[in-house]
């Protein structure tokens, strides 16, 4: 099993639809989670981290499930500007001096959003 | 607030020939990261450096060294290019290495090596 696996897409969806990533880990150490979104040949940016409590921005809601070791983004009321490849971000969880080791993304998961 | 700069942001380099790539920060953050990004791989760690003074190989490091200059800088040498190392290259920074506040990429370097 890959340490973070991502959906690929692409996700085809209309404007106003509600859309759902998930992304799996499978170090059950790792501590931190984000969700990142790129732009076509533009660098990834942080889009919201992932708490265990989950939590909410606007329209985007993201959730942790520890038990089965998957993180998922949810989009509503999709908008055009949405269009995007989003990354799952997990830490490695190895210990280096304390630390938590090294962020490891997915691959990313592809979103079209159609008019 | 200029975050983390990239420079540069386009190359063309034929086999054999070297370059540094030049990573600055100016957010005061400890642990700074060189990717790369092919079609279908998704983004790959090249090296890293967890705090000024130390560094370490990432997932696929052959091919590349680098220099934590300052806590400011990072650069990434390919000391022969190879047409394999045509790729999207970013720079990255976090507060710490454990990433608990995520991290800031730059703009990318595209270098394309023929």
């Amino acid at each position: 099993r890959k340490e973070v696996e991502q959906d690929p897409g692409p996700f085809n969806v209309p404007e106003g639809a509600t859309v759902a990533f998930n992304c799996t880990y499978s170090n059950s150490a790792s501590q931190s989670f984000f969700w990142y979104r790129q732009d076509c040949r533009k660098e990834p940016k942080l889009l919201m981290s992932v708490y265990s409590s989950g939590n909410e921005d606007g329209r985007f809601t993201a959730q942790l499930n520890r038990a089965s070791q998957y993180i998922s983004l949810l989009i509503r009321d999709s908008k055009l500007s949405d269009s995007a490849t989003y990354l799952c971000a997990v830490n490695s969880g190895k210990i280096y001096g304390g630390s938590q080791g090294n962020l490891i993304f997915g691959k990313g998961t592809k979103l079209s959003v159609k008019p | 607030n200029a975050g983390v700069t990239q420079t540069p942001k386009f190359q063309v380099l034929k086999t054999g020939q070297s370059m540094t790539l030049q990573c600055a920060q100016d957010m005061n953050h400890n642990s700074m990261y060189w990717y790369r990004q092919d079609p279908g791989m998704g983004l790959r760690l090249i090296y890293y450096s967890a705090s000024e003074g130390t560094t370490d190989k990432g997932e696929v490091p052959n091919g590349y060294n680098v220099s934590r200059l300052n806590k400011r800088e990072f650069s990434l040498r390919l000391e022969s290019a190879a047409p394999s190392q045509t790729s999207v290259y970013f720079c990255a920074s976090s507060r710490n290495q454990g990433g608990n506040y995520g991290y800031t990429f730059g703009s990318g370097t595209r270098l394309t090596v023929v």
